[in-house]
């Protein structure tokens, strides 16, 4: 199964824009990119999902590069409570099973 | 709408003992995973279920875990006798049929075997 690869751990000032990069240089044509959160105590929550094209929806923003080896998350504002761990997930068209790395835990100064 | 829930959200067992975990899905999702975290490692599935049907068991790490979802409803999942190394964080999912549906996870169920 395609694996990603991101930092461990970064931090962001309330208030501005945070950029989480996530590598996946072994993704085929049909792996969708997905980005799931989790915050302390609860489950991981979904957050944006693409293929090819840039996504927006209300919690962020997915820039996908040209080649597909990698992709961004952006939060544009980040918040306390977008403190978390962030999941990049390769998911292959037709299967559901997701293989969740370890993520990158989001800390978010006041 | 309600969100998926499982319960008990802690259960603490002595090793060699059963217990059972419970999941109640979104209303009207097909799709149904139990997904674990053992030891502080990364989020592993076990198991995939359409409606009742168990589509995909590739994760379910050894015979002592048995998953059911009767009437392709709510589902459990029993381990069956506990072991030290079952300890961890227990999340239940689900999606409606399509294919690149979201997940929705429940908060899980924190399993400590003494």
């Amino acid at each position: 199964d395609a694996k990603t690869t991101q930092p461990n751990s970064m931090e962001s000032n309330e208030e501005e824009p945070v950029h989480l990069p996530c590598n996946h240089s072994t993704i085929s044509g049909t792996d969708y990119i997905h980005w799931y959160r989790q915050l302390p105590s609860q489950g991981p929550e979904y957050v944006i999902h693409g293929l090819t094209s840039n996504v927006n929806n209300r919690m962020a923003s997915l820039a996908i590069a040209e080649d597909r080896k990698s992709s961004t998350l952006i939060l544009h504002r980040a918040t306390l409570r977008d403190a978390a761990v962030y999941y990049c997930i390769l998911r292959s068209s037709g299967t559901y099973k997701y293989i969740f790395g370890t993520g990158t835990r989001l800390k978010v100064l006041a | 709408e309600a969100g998926v829930t499982q319960f008990p959200s802690h259960s603490v067992i002595e090793k060699g003992q059963t217990v059972t975990l419970r999941c109640d899905p979104i209303s009207g999702h097909d799709n149904l995973y139990w997904y674990r975290r053992v030891m502080g490692k990364e989020i592993k599935f076990l198991l995939h279920f359409v409606k009742e049907s168990k589509q995909d068991e590739s994760g379910m790490p050894n015979n002592r875990f048995l998953a059911e979802r009767t009437g392709g409803t709510y589902s459990t999942l029993k381990v069956q006798p506990a072991e030290l190394e079952d300890s961890g964080v227990y999340f239940c999912a689900s999606s409606r049929a399509e294919t690149n549906e979201k997940l929705f996870f429940g908060s899980g169920t924190q399993l400590s075997v003494l």
